[in-house]
């Protein structure tokens, strides 16, 4: 049973442009969150989604950022007109049920670099 | 804000001494969780602890949880290299929603 997977490891883009990162969750689970962590920070929740719906994005900026957790295939961050300041890394996790009833499961994270 | 605050930020310690870190969290909970970081890396679940719960133990860790000053702690005992990392603590709970709110973390070098 392959763990969280996140792809690419490191992105690097130039600004303006667009950034998408993926995520497969574990089988069998249907709730995904993105968090992001700054460097020597701890991580700051964006958005909660299960399939095809988005149930908190209360940590998402509002312009710029869309995620989305379509019925079949990875959930996809993405990042439009792409700032110095979006450079951080961005993890995923899932779980079967809400993060509280059982543990997260992280994956590896994408490096975004801004330059 | 941040629901979880890790105190010390930093902590260096010889190789075989315990590691001690403290976790405090604003508003009440359902359960507190600690994750370990490796630099570069992703985040790995070390031991849940619920609300009603006041310790627990997992190997060489050793978690305790006092709601009534809403803090915890992470104890490490015989400490090895392999240690050093980040470790975070996450609180799930009402006021949170359905999601983990996770603190600035403890950074632990562990030296030979």
């Amino acid at each position: 049973n392959a763990g969280v997977m996140q792809n690419p490891r490191h992105l690097v883009r130039r600004r303006g442009q667009e950034a998408r990162l993926r995520c497969s969750p574990m089988k069998g689970h249907s709730h995904v969150y993105w968090y992001r962590q700054l460097p020597e920070e701890g991580l700051k929740f964006m958005v909660y989604l299960q399939k095809e719906n988005i149930i908190d994005e209360s940590g998402m900026p509002k312009e710029r950022f869309s995620a989305e957790f379509p019925k079949e295939g990875p959930s996809i961050l993405r990042i439009q007109q792409v700032v110095r300041g979006d450079s951080a890394a961005y993890f995923c996790a899932s779980s079967p049920l809400g993060q509280g009833i059982t543990e997260a499961f992280f994956g590896q994270g994408t490096r975004l670099t801004v330059v | 804000s941040q629901q979880g605050e890790e105190d010390p930020q930093a902590l260096s310690i010889q190789e075989g001494e315990n590691a001690t870190m403290n976790c405090s969290y604003k508003t009440s909970i359902n359960n507190l969780q600690w994750y370990r970081q490796n630099s570069g890396r992703g985040l790995v679940h070390l031991i849940l602890i619920r609300s009603n719960e006041r310790e627990k133990h997992s190997g060489r860790l050793r978690v305790t949880l006092d709601t009534s000053k809403k803090s915890s702690s992470l104890l490490i005992t015989a400490s090895r290299a392999a240690d050093t990392a980040s470790y975070f603590c996450a609180t799930d709970g009402l006021a949170a929603g359905n999601k983990l709110t996770f603190g600035g973390g403890t950074r632990v070098l562990v030296k030979p």
